[in-house]
């Protein structure tokens, strides 16, 4: 089962600032299968980033992902206070079980 | 347009089983790469994937809680259910549905039902 650590685990910046997300795999991640989700208290998570760097749709393009294997970043260009969320990455590879990480906070400074 | 939505008992006493029901609407289960996946969320913690079924019937589940869990599909009802045996306080957390195609990952979810494991 692959293990995924985000970090930080809460990242305090003011709207306008760059934010950027890791998430790490305990082995290589096939096909870059990872997405990035973005949950707000009370509703469900909702997909940004499906194979490590194509934005889901609707998704605007201040959100980018990238990475490979085992090392993903998600980044927030220019925070607006909507991105203000939790935010997880998770691994579908070829063979479940697939695996969420544990989340990073993005709070307002 | 896609939807789906989780129905269930929003209370279960420990030792007893928990029947989820996902229905889901403007997709087929027959379509080659779909599959409809639960995962749930206890209060306050990361999300934690459960099981998933594909169009062709293969169905997949957490190491963890292998032996707890069945999965099936009702194509002719557009509904996935899951069933978890031997429920304990533990499993209190809100589960939900998504719809997943291959490459794709969770691309749409329901809105979430919360259970409270509880005697």
């Amino acid at each position: 089962e692959i293990v995924l650590t985000q970090s930080p685990g809460t990242l305090s910046l003011s709207p306008g600032e760059r934010a950027t997300l890791s998430c790490r795999a305990s082995q290589s991640v096939s096909s870059n299968y990872l997405a990035w989700y973005q949950q707000k208290p009370g509703q469900a998570p909702r997909l940004l980033i499906y194979g490590a760097s194509n934005r889901a749709t609707g998704i605007p393009d201040r959100f980018s992902g990238s990475g490979s294997g085992t090392d993903f970043t998600l980044t927030i260009s220019r925070l607006e206070p909507e991105d203000f969320a939790v935010y997880y990455c998770q691994q579908y590879g070829s063979s479940p079980p697939w695996t969420f990480g544990q989340g990073t906070r993005v709070e307002i400074k | 347009q896609i939807t789906l939505k989780e129905s269930g008992p929003t209370l279960v006493k420990p030792t007893q089983t928990l029947t989820l029901t996902c229905t889901f609407s403007g997709f087929s289960l027959t379509t080659s790469g779909m599959s409809v996946g639960w995962i749930r969320q206890p209060p306050g913690k990361a999300l934690e994937w459960l099981a998933l079924v594909y169009w062709d019937d293969d169905k997949r589940y957490r190491p963890s809680l292998r032996t707890r869990l069945t999965i099936t599909k009702d194509t002719s009802k557009n509904q996935v259910v899951l069933t978890m045996t031997n429920v304990d306080s533990v499993d209190t957390a809100t589960y939900y549905c998504a719809q997943g195609r291959l490459g794709f990952a969770f691309d749409i979810w329901g809105q979430g039902t919360m259970v409270t494991v509880s005697s």
